[in-house]
């Protein structure tokens, strides 16, 4: 089964700033998945990816499958930007059903 | 807006009760995810449903039931309920049974037990 360890846990930065978000997983896997929480309480899904990088607007993710580690980058960070990323892969990686094992949250606070 | 929609938002109720919680996909998705957040564990995973078949089972409770519907809404069915069952109820949805696929995400259901 898999583990995902997240790093940081709490992280404040002042706006403008580029952030870096670091998650490690034990099992090999072929897709992960971060995902962002709002203070209110609902999810989005920000990316998934199974290798190389993605990017959307500000955002950057990275993935390294061969050393189970993905990054999750915001660029000129925002005030917005505050609230907590969460990383997140499948449980086992077999790569059919199967529900996600998810990090601890990373808790990002943006001050103007 | 997920297109995910889950009722109630909250819910509020006693211990030994048993509640329902209700979760509509996206149009088009077959797959229905279960999962549930509290404050010590964080986010699990309890259980999934494609196309009205249970496909895969995590922490879930033998207290706890699930259902998808021919429509292919799905309801999670939480009974004796006791105080550590307060907690965030998420379902998302997706496309394809495989877990290599983007899940879209539900408000959650807040459910508390006084």
């Amino acid at each position: 089964k898999n583990e995902v360890e997240q790093s940081p846990q709490n992280l404040t930065a002042q706006e403008g700033e580029f952030i870096t978000i670091n998650c490690s997983y034990s099992v090999g896997i072929s897709a992960l998945h971060w995902l962002q929480q709002h203070p209110g309480g609902g999810i989005v899904s920000l990316f998934m990816l199974s290798s190389g990088k993605k990017k959307h607007g500000r955002l950057i993710a990275t993935i390294n499958i061969q050393e189970k580690h993905s990054s999750l980058h915001i660029t000129a960070s925002h005030p917005r930007d505050s609230a907590v990323y969460i990383c997140a892969v499948p449980m086992y990686s077999g790569g059919g059903a199967d529900g996600l094992t998810f990090g601890k949250g990373t808790h990002l606070i943006i001050q103007p | 807006d997920s297109g995910v929609t889950q009722t109630p938002k909250h819910l509020i109720t006693a211990t030994g009760q048993r509640v329902t919680l209700r979760c509509s996909p996206r149009s088009g998705d077959l797959s229905v995810y279960w999962y549930q957040q509290s404050l010590d564990q964080g986010l699990q995973f309890l259980i999934q449903y494609y196309n009205g078949e249970e496909r895969a089972k995590g922490n879930i409770l033998e207290r706890f039931s699930a259902q998808q519907f021919p429509d292919l809404h799905s309801e999670l069915n939480l009974s004796s309920l006791e105080l550590g069952d307060s907690a965030l109820y998420f379902c998302a949805s997706s496309v394809a049974v495989s877990s290599y696929n983007e899940q879209f995400f539900g408000p959650g259901t807040r459910l508390t037990v006084l």
